[in-house]
């Protein structure tokens, strides 16, 4: 069954360095979305994006996060200046029609140090 | 906010069937009614979803109350593999496809 892959599993850095996290979604999706999740809390929604442009985003979402898909495969969430408080699980997810559900990746952990 | 209510856990035994059930009172007639489930350290995973009519699939049942204001998850025979959080989500219809908004879920324990 086709998958979303997530890369890389786990990614450590300093606090105020940037990281980029990275998504290839299911090849014929059309929506695509990234959420997160601190450890023992809720899956968080950040941000859906449809036709080459943001369609919806969260509070959570501010001017320190970004989302690209440079090459009709790949779905990065960039995090400019991380913040300790962004140590928390990253997943993509995409959907192409309603017909089955979302497919989630199975998540970067990203831990600022 | 979920506008969904679910149990916080549920214990069953292995190969005996579970029903997960869900409280969406509130919920309007073009929402869909999605089921997803976490297993430890891993991303959701889609498990089914329907609109008015039950729906069953190689992974569960859902079946829907007349009114549409309540929901059950049937687990047919669970295996230790199926102990994970379950989240029943609300989803409104139409032709864009919006985020899903996770509650706590039920945390699913299967006993050997």
């Amino acid at each position: 069954e086709p998958e979303v892959t997530q890369t890389p599993s786990h990614q450590v850095t300093q606090m105020g360095q940037e990281v980029i996290l990275r998504c290839v979604p299911i090849s014929n999706h059309l929506y695509f979305y990234w959420y997160r999740q601190i450890l023992g809390q809720k899956v968080e929604f950040l941000v859906s994006f449809y036709n080459n442009e943001i369609s919806e985003k969260s509070e959570i979402f501010d001017d320190q996060f970004s989302v690209e898909r440079p090459d009709g495969s790949n779905f990065t969430l960039k995090i400019r200046s991380t913040k300790l408080e962004d140590s928390a699980m990253y997943f993509c997810a995409s959907i192409r029609t309603g017909i089955k559900g979302y497919t989630f990746g199975s998540g970067t952990r990203l831990t600022v140090v | 906010d979920a506008k969904t209510t679910q149990p916080n856990s549920m214990e069953s035994n292995e190969e005996e069937p579970v029903h997960l059930p869900c409280n969406h009172s509130t919920i309007s007639g073009t929402d869909y009614i999605h089921w997803y489930r976490q297993l430890p350290s891993q991303g959701p995973e889609y498990v089914i979803h329907g609109l008015t009519s039950n729906v069953n699939n190689r992974m569960a049942s859902l079946a829907i109350a007349e009114d549409r204001k309540s929901s059950t998850l049937i687990l047919h025979r669970a295996t230790l593999r199926d102990a994970a959080v379950y989240y029943c989500i609300r989803l409104a219809g139409g032709t864009s496809y919006g985020k899903l908004t996770f509650g706590q879920g039920t945390i699913l324990t299967v006993h050997p």
